[in-house]
């Protein structure tokens, strides 16, 4: 069974600061996805990174895939209420479509 | 539909009764997801379909879990004889054929065993 810890598991910051959630695991993935998750809802798709060693920026976020292709990072620059939610790292093996989410980081933004 | 459909939103059993959630995927998208959610947890997967085909059930925690998409595209998740344990959020998914493209997901059902 391929394991994804996320890391911290709650944060609660002020507006306006910056944070970074780690995702690891012992395996190596084809690709990785993250996603948000708001109460009530499902998961939505933030970004998928499919090469070690890549780097994407989505506005204030910045996500990046290790080098080895098991372990990513996302960094959030000047943090806003909006960002408050439920943050998941998926990833998914070679020649399979099943994704393994992780444990998730719970994110509070302080107004 | 624009997104994926679950239906109910919200279902209670009593311990011991039979439940089906329904899952409509977005038109098109071959593979449909099953995970499983925690308060609080990532989603545990459960099983998958590409178009009819039920590709990895391993996922599933029982044998009185049981899923099936007959025409590839609405998928049914059928818990027999609900235990307390069940009660979670079953999330449906699905996404174009491949990792690449992510998923797209519905809201979820939660579902309450008394």
């Amino acid at each position: 069974t391929q394991l994804l810890e996320q890391s911290p598991q709650f944060l609660s910051i002020q507006e306006g600061e910056n944070l970074t959630v780690y995702c690891n695991s012992s395996s190596v993935f084809s690709s990785l996805q993250w996603y948000r998750q708001e109460p009530g809802e499902g998961p939505v798709l933030l970004v998928t990174v499919v090469t070690g060693g890549e780097v994407k920026k989505l506005k204030r976020l910045t996500f990046q895939f290790g080098d080895a292709r098991k372990d990513s990072s996302l960094h959030i620059t000047a943090a806003q209420p909006g960002d408050t939610g439920l943050y998941l790292c998926a990833g998914g093996p070679f020649g399979n479509e099943k994704l393994t989410f992780g444990t998730g980081t719970r994110l509070t933004i302080i107004p | 539909g624009a997104g994926v459909s679950q239906s109910p939103r919200y279902k209670v059993a009593k311990r011991g009764q039979d439940v089906a959630l329904r899952c409509d995927p977005i038109s098109g998208h071959v593979s449909l997801f099953w995970y499983q959610q925690a308060l609080g947890q990532g989603p545990e997967f459960l099983t998958y379909f590409q178009n009819e085909a039920q590709l990895d059930k391993s996922g599933l925690p029982s044998d009185r879990f049981f899923a099936e998409r007959p025409e590839g595209s609405v998928s049914t998740l059928k818990i027999q004889r609900t235990q307390q344990e069940d009660s979670a959020v079953y999330l449906c998914a699905s996404s174009l054929s491949g990792q690449d493209y992510g998923y797209t997901f519905g809201s979820g059902t939660r579902l309450t065993v008394v």
